[in-house]
Order: structure tokens, then C-alpha cells, then sequence
């Protein structure tokens, strides 16, 4: 099963803010899962990523929490601000025989409110 | 360090042409290119996946004849869109890895995108 399922579609956070995004996952296969923030007509970037042998990764204001028994794992980002305001993508990592590949998450449209 | 570069960053064609859009990795040579196509508000979904100097490989549904993949050289790889239709209008974004150590190899860096519009 390549899927990974996110949550919420949506989120609104007052600024100073935590915002909480959720991914889950069945297939155990995956093991490299990254985060992507995506401005309207932009690609993705990169913004935070974690291994499954690590429960928790901080960067800055981001910080990945990952439940690897529950098969489950999410975004925080502290002190929302209004230039967060973007889509956040989930991602996990595998690889195939064919090669490797990243699944993602629907996404998440974040506004920050000031 | 890692950027992805695309061309053009949108275009406008007539139905039934083809329109082609060049992904280049600026500052590194990329083992695999990748090319996404992104709806309005939905995820990136992966089209195809292509090595340098093979022939890609397509994702379940992808019209190959139709979207094809040219990874010419370890910092260039285009995605040509033949007989466009307004149904392929679309963001299309690529990005690209190096195989350097394991970690690296799990880093896609992304293109800012090109947005087709067919008419």
C-alpha cells in the first residue's frame, strides 16, 4: 500500500501559534519520511525530513514527531507566523525494484492568521 | 547548494501541438530526474522517474507516447508533451537527486515548476 494519508486538509493557526499537521502510513517499506512547504505556483521545498529510527527531529521552529509502532508521524511548527501561511506536504521514501520513490501526502493548506 | 532549475515557467500552446519543458540541476549532476504533474489544489503526483542515459520509467496510468522523457545528460532532462490537449493543462514540476552517501540519495531537490495551459 503506497499511500500516506494527511491530515487536516486545512488549518487555520493565530500567529504565535502551534500549528499541528498528521501523516500515517501502513506500508513498512517506507523509511526516509521529509517534509515539503509549497508557496502558491512554486515548487516544493524541503523543510524538514526524519529517518524512522528517530522519535523526534527539531529544526528551528519545525520539529518532526515520529511513532514508528503506530505507524504515524507530524509536523509542529512553533510561533506560527503569516509567512508560514503555505500548503505543507507529507512524504515517505521507498525504494523499489524499479527505483525510488516519494509518495505524498494530499496536503495541507496552512494560513496563519495576524 | 542543489538547485533545479525549469524552462520554460509557463507556457501557452494550441491543442494538438507538442510543447517541451527542460528541468536543469544547476549546481550538481543529478543520477535521476523525476517529473510530477500537481492539479490545482491537489498533491504532486509522479509521472515518471528517469536515469541518465536510460529510458524512464513510467508510473501506472502515464501515457509514455504521449509524455515523453528525454534524460540526455547528468544535468538535463526534458519532458515533452506531444498532440497537448486542454485535459494536460497542469503545473508540471521535476526534481532531481544525487546518489552521493545514502542520506543524499533520499534528497529530491525541486524545480520551481511549469505551468501549461493548453487551448
Amino acid at each position: 500500500q503506497q499511500q500516506v494519508k494527511q491530515s487536516p486538509q486545512s488549518l487555520i493557526v493565530q500567529k504565535g501559534g502551534i500549528s499541528i499537521i498528521n501523516c500515517a502510513y501502513e506500508n513498512t517499506a517506507f523509511d526516509y519520511f521529509p517534509w515539503y512547504q509549497q508557496f502558491p505556483g512554486k515548487g516544493p521545498a524541503l523543510l524538514i525530513a526524519i529517518r524512522p529510527d528517530v522519535s523526534e527531529k527539531k529544526e528551528g521552529r519545525f520539529t518532526i514527531s515520529f511513532n514508528k509502532s503506530a505507524k504515524q508521524f507530524s509536523l509542529h511548527i512553533m510561533d506560527s507566523q503569516p509567512g508560514d501561511s503555505a500548503t505543507y506536504f507529507c512524504a515517505a521514501y521507498i525504494v523499489l525494484e524499479y527505483g525510488n520513490k516519494l509518495v505524498f501526502g494530499a496536503g495541507t493548506i496552512l494560513r496563519v492568521k495576524s | 547548494g542543489a538547485v533545479v532549475s525549469q524552462h520554460p515557467s509557463w507556457v501557452i500552446c494550441k491543442s494538438g501541438t507538442s510543447v517541451k519543458i527542460e528541468c536543469r540541476s544547476l549546481d550538481f549532476q543529478a543520477t535521476t530526474m523525476f517529473w510530477y504533474r500537481q492539479f490545482p489544489k491537489q498533491s504532486l503526483m509522479l509521472m515518471a522517474t528517469s536515469n541518465e542515459g536510460s529510458k524512464a520509467t513510467y508510473e501506472q496510468g502515464v501515457e509514455k507516447d504521449k509524455f515523453l522523457i528525454n534524460h540526455a545528460s547528468l544535468t538535463l532532462s526534458t519532458l515533452t508533451v506531444t498532440s497537448a490537449h486542454p485535459e494536460d493543462s497542469s503545473f508540471y514540476i521535476c526534481s532531481a537527486s544525487v546518489v552521493i552517501h545514502r542520506d543524499i540519495a533520499y534528497e529530491q531537490y525541486f524545480g520551481p515548476g511549469t505551468r501549461l495551459t493548453v487551448t
